[in-house]
């Protein structure tokens, strides 16, 4: 069935780093892709996304490209800040609103 | 426009209980879907609800079921309480079924089994 694989972490970093944060997937057809924030003790919140090969979703400087001959979907981010500490899921969705999530990568940095 | 909300906040139960979540979607939204969220763990879907019937299911037993009233808000229903069953239950609406690019999460209710 359709899954992701997201890099695991903790991933830890000073602020004003480079950020990436891998995330690759398996799907049977064309899937919308996600990346999902959750700050501690609260629900997830949309980062970004990308409906078709080749789009990329930008939000708050991250960014992320939909690469269908990699399967692939990557977070980055040019120069994190403290405010960013948080866990980041990638997510797909086959149109059916049945979302996949990977296990979360938990992002720490520091001043 | 108040999001998506959820009650309770926390909840406590013991081996073999019942428990009842709420959830009311985003205004606007007609579709919820709930999902459990493992400690250290991505959000796995359990189901979701659209026009007040079940329209899909993950893979999870029959001792979760729910429900969706006239005004979309939903129940998830969990019997049998098992110590595994301690978790984060979101809540998600989105306009449809078919349109996951709307699903709104809520904060989610915290359930844990003792």
């Amino acid at each position: 069935g359709d899954s992701v694989t997201q890099m695991e972490g903790p991933v830890t970093l000073s602020e004003e780093a480079f950020l990436t944060i891998n995330c690759t997937y398996t799907a049977t057809g064309y899937p919308s892709l996600f990346w999902y924030v959750q700050y501690p003790g609260e629900g997830l919140q949309l980062l970004l996304k990308a409906t078709k090969a080749d789009d990329k979703g930008s939000n708050k400087g991250f960014e992320a490209t939909y690469r269908k001959e990699t399967t692939s979907f990557h977070l980055e981010k040019g120069s994190v800040q403290v405010s960013d500490s948080a866990v980041y899921f990638c997510a797909l969705s086959a149109n059916n609103n049945d979302m996949r999530f990977g296990a979360g990568t938990r992002l720490t940095v520091k001043p | 426009d108040a999001g998506v909300t959820q009650s309770p906040t926390h909840l406590i139960k013991t081996r073999g209980q019942q428990v009842t979540l709420r959830c009311s979607p985003k205004s606007g939204h007609d579709t919820v879907s709930w999902y459990q969220q493992a400690l250290g763990q991505g959000p796995q879907f359990i189901f979701q609800y659209y026009e007040e019937e079940e329209r899909q299911r993950g893979n999870f037993p029959d001792r979760f079921s729910g429900h969706q009233f006239p005004n979309y808000s939903s129940e998830l229903n969990v019997n049998a309480l098992l110590l595994g069953d301690s978790a984060l239950y979101l809540c998600a609406s989105s306009v449809g079924p078919l349109d996951a690019d709307t699903q709104y999460f809520g904060p989610g209710t915290r359930l844990t089994v003792l």
